[in-house]
């Protein structure tokens, strides 16, 4: 079985500080992570992935996440907060192969304070 | 744009009555995801289609759920003898095969009264 842990429900950081967002995973073999983030009445917007190669993988609106395998983390972080960075953020894994369904985590809501 | 759309956005109907759902993926991705949202929680898978073919189903699917997707294009998701559990937020993803990435749509809110 496959599962997602966001340990924080809400994450507020000042805007133009440093942002982390923390996730841990559990699947068997090799992982493919994800994150996405959720506007208000709106779908779930892919940010950016985790395959292969290297662990630092950089996507969309300057978010970059970092794979570490020893402790089965993906962390999101950007370096300077935005206060249109405030949404709802899920990072999800699926396994490299024979399963193609993809597992979230309950989500943490980050709020950025002007 | 052309994203991932679904339809309606939005759906109110009372405990007993059917549903559907219309999900219309990016053109040319062969495979669509059906997941769930409930208030608080991640999306759930539902199940999924490559191409026409249902490849995999969720336990969460019960028998009064049923999905389609007859020319490998847009699909529907039926949902009869609606219960209050059933009030979600009902997403749809496209990928295409060889491309690890799920992409979303705006999602159609049920509430079952």
């Amino acid at each position: 079985a496959q599962s997602v842990a966001q340990p924080e429900d809400q994450v507020n950081v000042a805007e133009g500080n440093p942002l982390t967002v923390k996730c841990t995973y559990s699947v068997s073999g090799n992982p493919y992570l994800f994150w996405y983030v959720q506007y208000p009445n709106r779908g779930l917007q892919f940010l950016l992935k985790y395959i292969t190669g290297d662990n630092l993988v950089k996507g969309s609106y300057g978010f970059e996440a970092e794979f570490n395998k020893s402790q089965t983390s993906f962390h999101l972080k950007k370096p300077s907060a935005l206060v249109s960075d405030s949404a709802l953020y899920f990072c999800a894994v699926r396994p490299n192969f024979g399963n193609e369904k993809l597992t979230f985590g309950t989500g943490t809501r980050l709020t950025i304070i002007p | 744009d052309t994203g991932v759309s679904q339809d309606p956005r939005h759906k109110i109907t009372k405990r007993g009555q059917n549903v559907t759902f219309r999900c219309d993926p990016i053109s040319e991705h062969n495979r669509l995801y059906w997941y769930r949202q409930t208030l608080g929680q991640g999306p759930e898978f539902l199940t999924y289609f490559q191409n026409e073919a249902q490849l995999e189903k969720s336990r969460l699917l019960s028998d009064r759920f049923s999905a389609e997707r007859p020319k490998g294009s847009f699909s529907t998701l039926e949902i009869q003898r609606t219960e209050q559990g059933d009030s979600a937020m009902y997403l749809c993803a496209s990928s295409l095969t060889g491309s690890d990435t799920q992409y979303f749509g705006p999602g159609t809110r049920l509430t079952v009264l």
